[in-house]
């Protein structure tokens, strides 16, 4: 199946400072590229997305870039705060003909120290 | 609150044992997706259904079943647990007409003893 590298696996910033995680993938076929964000004893939850026409895609201090030509897509929070401390997945999809499959990276815990 | 209700939230069991997960997925989405969560394994795709069809198939053993059934809710079966069972199951559920966000429930945390 579809592989994702995600890295780092771990993360410590000082609060203010700005993330980046990155993930590289092998199947040119995937189109869509989410970010989910997973707190401490919940189910994941998107974040942003980005599609394979476009290459950056910003949401306030959130923003995605994905590289289909070197096949990887990153994810960069800026202005970091302790409330962005979190696991982070990045995930593409693959699918077609009723199916629809996100396969997830392995996750980078985040943590942002005041 | 994602929309998403999974039951139960936690569950302990023994090695051998037969146990069930229950997915109620948001009003109207017609998709309900398992994962299981791992320490070391991330989170892994096991199956796919769509208004009661099984569309897609992960890395779901054997000994695991799932059914979607017509009021969209689903059932993930799992039996002759082992140790390495343990782990957080989540549902999630979409609406499935393109490419799109998945809604994820709070999970079910099974632990086998």
């Amino acid at each position: 199946g579809e592989n994702v590298e995600q890295h780092p696996s771990t993360l410590s910033v000082q609060e203010g400072d700005s993330a980046v995680i990155k993930c590289t993938y092998s199947d040119s076929a995937s189109n869509y590229f989410p970010w989910y964000k997973q707190e401490l004893g919940k189910g994941p939850q998107l974040i942003i997305d980005i599609r394979s026409n476009v290459g950056e895609k910003k949401d306030q201090r959130i923003a995605v870039t994905l590289n289909k030509t070197a096949k990887h897509f990153s994810l960069h929070i800026t202005e970091t705060q302790p409330e962005d401390s979190a696991v982070y997945f990045c995930a593409l999809f693959k699918g077609g003909a009723g199916s629809y499959q996100l396969t997830f990276g392995k996750g980078t815990k985040l943590s942002v120290i005041p | 609150d994602s929309g998403v209700t999974q039951t139960p939230k936690h569950l302990i069991t023994a090695t051998g044992q037969r146990v069930t997960l229950r997915c109620s997925p948001r009003s109207g989405d017609l998709s309900v997706y398992w994962y299981q969560q791992s320490l070391d394994q991330g989170l892994q795709f096991l199956i796919q259904y769509y208004n009661g069809e099984e569309r897609a198939k992960g890395n779901i053993l054997e000994r695991f079943s799932a059914q979607q059934f017509p009021d969209l809710h689903s059932e993930l079966n799992l039996s002759s647990l082992e140790l390495g069972d343990s782990a957080l199951y989540f549902c999630a559920s979409s609406v499935m007409s393109e490419a799109g966000e998945l809604f994820f429930g709070e999970g079910s945390r099974l632990t086998v003893l």
